[in-house]
Formats: structure tokens, sequence, C-alpha cells
């Protein structure tokens, strides 16, 4: 069964911290392996990976995808108090139309 | 560019009334059309998915339905409401290569 799996599940940091999010995938025919940020709404996209060691970057924000060990890191350096969401990540398996989700790491930056 | 649109952004529904949750994306054609739904502090749950007009594919057997009566609309419906229907339903679209998908506002339906 395709399966994403998202650690920690919640993480408390002061701000200017770095954090690390991650998220190992099991899933058929992988395509792509895609970031989000939810704050108390929608989420909101942040990355897609899809090859191997290529880093894909935002300001602070940062993504890496490890194909061989199936995992993929989200970096956040100098954080801020408006990092604090929660961050999701999903795998795109191409044979169907569908993203399987992980259940989220939930982010609180307090001053 | 493309936008989605959800309506209501919220509402509360006594247990047993109909449901009725709309769903439009404007500035592209043929998209692929989701509804999610998140209970409190839980993951994306997915409920139904459509690749073109009347096209629908359930995700989870339940007390809910889907429609898409035009390319560009997603309805979710439900007859009668259950307790367990309460939480915030996601509309979300795709493009052709079926990767990002970009959420709508969503809806926080609360059934008493």
């Amino acid at each position: 069964e395709d399966k994403v799996v998202q650690s920690p599940l919640s993480l408390v940091v002061h701000e200017g911290d770095t954090v690390t999010l991650n998220c190992s995938y099991e899933v058929t025919n992988f395509r792509s392996l895609l970031w989000y940020k939810q704050e108390k709404k929608a989420p909101t996209f942040l990355f897609m990976l899809t090859s191997s060691g290529i880093e894909k970057k935002s300001g602070r924000l940062s993504s890496i995808l490890d194909k061989k060990e199936l995992f993929s890191i989200l970096n956040i350096t100098a954080t801020q108090t408006g990092d604090s969401a929660v961050y999701l990540c999903a795998a795109n398996a191409g044979n169907n139309r569908k993203l399987i989700w992980g259940l989220g790491t939930s982010l609180a930056v307090n001053p | 560019s493309q936008t989605i649109h959800q309506w209501p952004a919220t509402l509360v529904q006594p247990v047993g009334s109909p449901l009725s949750l709309e769903c439009t994306v404007e500035g592209t054609s043929n998209p692929n059309l989701y509804w999610y739904r998140q209970a409190a502090g839980r993951g994306l749950q997915l409920l139904f998915y459509s690749v073109g007009i009347g096209q629908i594919s359930s995700e989870v057997p339940q007390n809910l339905s889907a429609s898409r009566p035009q390319d560009r609309q997603f309805i979710l419906s439900s007859k009668k409401l259950l307790l367990s229907d309460s939480g915030f339903y996601l509309c979300a679209w795709s493009g052709v290569s079926y990767n990002e998908q970009f959420f709508g506002p969503g809806t926080r339906l609360t059934v008493l």
C-alpha cells in the first residue's frame, strides 16, 4: 500500500533556529514529491521535487529529494513566527491521478 | 492566472439536513478536480476526484456524493448529514500532468 510518513509530527522552536522536516515515502511508480504549507486555511504549494540531489530553494526554505533512500527533507533557516504552520508532504504515484499525503508536521516558532 | 473558488466559507448544519458545496475554477480548461476532507489535527483525506465532465471517482464510501456538471465546476453533496461529516472541506485542481494541486480557500462545516 502506498504511504507517506512525516516526522516529527510536532515541533516547537525559537525564532532564529533552523529546522529540518522529514518525509519518507513508499509509492508505486513514484513520479514527484510535493511540499505544502498550511496555516489556518488551505494548503499553499511550496516545492515539487522530481530528481534526486537537486535542491529547490525559496528564500529561507529549501528542499531536496533522495530517490534511492525514498525520502525528502524541508529545511527552514532563521525561522520566524510567520513560519508557524503545518507542513504537508505528498507523493505523486504516476499510474493514478492522486497524491498520497502524509499527516503533516506542525511547526510552532516562538518569539 | 488560475483561481479556484469555494463557497460558503463556513457552514453550520443540523444532523439530517442536506449539503451542497460548490467549487469553481477559472483560467484553465479541463482541470482535474478533487474534494478533500480534513478533520481537526488529521491529514488530508481524498473523497472524490474527477478528470472530466460527469466522470467521478469515489475514494471512500460514505455519506457524500460529488458531481461535475460543467468543466470547471465541482459539487459535493449529501442528502442527510451526519455528525461525523464535520470537518474542513477543500477543493483542489491540477493540470494534465497530475502533479501539483492547488487548493481553494476551503469550507468549514460543523454538523450539530
